[in-house]
C-alpha cells in the first residue's frame, strides 16, 4: 500500500469549512484513497473514498489532485461533533476477501466553538 | 439497530486467565475482522474472516483463537492472558465487493492486571 503523510493534528471553528490533507505521492493507478475517522473511544467510521474524480456524500467531499498524489478531505460546515482523529487510507479495491486497512496516526482535528 | 455490536464493552481480568470477545453484525456482510488499538492508539488488523472461513492472520500469537459460528458472528478467544495484551479490540465487518468499506463496533476495551 502507498504511504500517507498527513498533519498531527489541526483545528477549525465551529461553522466552518474543515479542509484536511493528506499526501500519498507513492500512490499506484489502482489504489483508492479512503478517510475514516475515530471518535474518541469509539470504532472507526468509514467517510468517503475516490479514485481520481471529486466525490462528495452527505458526511464530507473528497477532492483529489490531478497527478493524485494528494487529495483533501472537507467537511464543509464542522460542527463540534466532528472533533476526533481522521485517517487517510490508500487501498487497492481487492476483488476477493481480505482487506487490511493499515491505520497510521492520522490528523486529530479539533473543533472549537 | 445496532450494526455491528461487542460484549463486553469492557473487561477487566487478571494474568493467565483465558476470556473470550463476542461480535455480531446484522448487517448481512460476509466479512468480519479483528483490530488491536493499543496505548499509542495505532489500530492494527489481526484476523478475518469470509463466510466463516480464514482469511487473514496477522502475526498474532497463538493464544489468540477466533471463531466464527457463522458469518453473522467472530468472536475471540485469548488464552493465558498477558499485560501487553490490554488493549481496546475492534470488531468489524464489510460487505461483499467492498471490503474496504468497513463497519466497526464500539470496541473491548481489555485491561489485564
Amino acid at each position: 500500500d502507498a504511504k500517507t503523510t498527513q498533519p498531527p493534528s489541526m483545528d477549525c471553528a465551529e461553522g466552518r469549512a474543515a479542509n484536511l490533507p493528506c499526501n500519498h505521492s507513492t500512490i499506484s493507478g489502482n489504489e483508492y484513497v479512503y478517510w475514516y475517522r475515530q471518535i474518541h473511544s469509539q470504532g472507526p467510521q468509514y467517510i468517503i473514498h475516490g479514485l481520481k474524480n471529486n466525490e462528495t456524500n452527505e458526511m464530507a467531499s473528497l477532492i483529489i489532485t490531478e497527478d493524485r498524489k494528494s487529495s483533501t478531505l472537507i467537511l464543509p460546515h464542522a460542527t463540534l461533533r466532528d472533533t476526533a482523529v481522521y485517517y487517510c487510507i490508500v487501498r487497492v479495491v481487492l476483488e476477493t476477501s481480505g482487506s487490511r486497512l493499515t491505520f497510521g496516526e492520522g490528523t486529530q482535528l479539533t473543533v472549537n466553538p | 439497530d445496532t450494526a455491528v455490536s461487542q460484549t463486553p464493552k469492557y473487561l477487566v481480568t487478571q494474568m493467565g486467565n483465558d476470556k473470550s470477545i463476542k461480535c455480531e453484525q446484522n448487517l448481512g456482510h460476509d466479512t468480519m475482522y479483528w483490530y488491536k488499538q493499543d496505548s499509542k492508539k495505532f489500530l492494527k488488523i489481526m484476523f478475518s474472516y469470509n463466510n466463516k472461513e480464514l482469511i487473514i492472520n496477522e502475526t498474532v500469537p497463538n493464544r489468540f483463537s477466533p471463531k466464527s459460528p457463522d458469518k453473522a458472528h467472530l468472536n475471540l478467544h485469548i488464552n493465558s492472558l498477558e499485560l501487553g495484551d490490554s488493549a481496546v479490540y475492534f470488531c468489524a465487518s464489510s460487505p461483499t465487493n467492498s471490503y474496504n468499506e468497513q463497519f466497526f463496533g464500539p470496541g473491548t476495551r481489555l485491561t489485564v492486571l
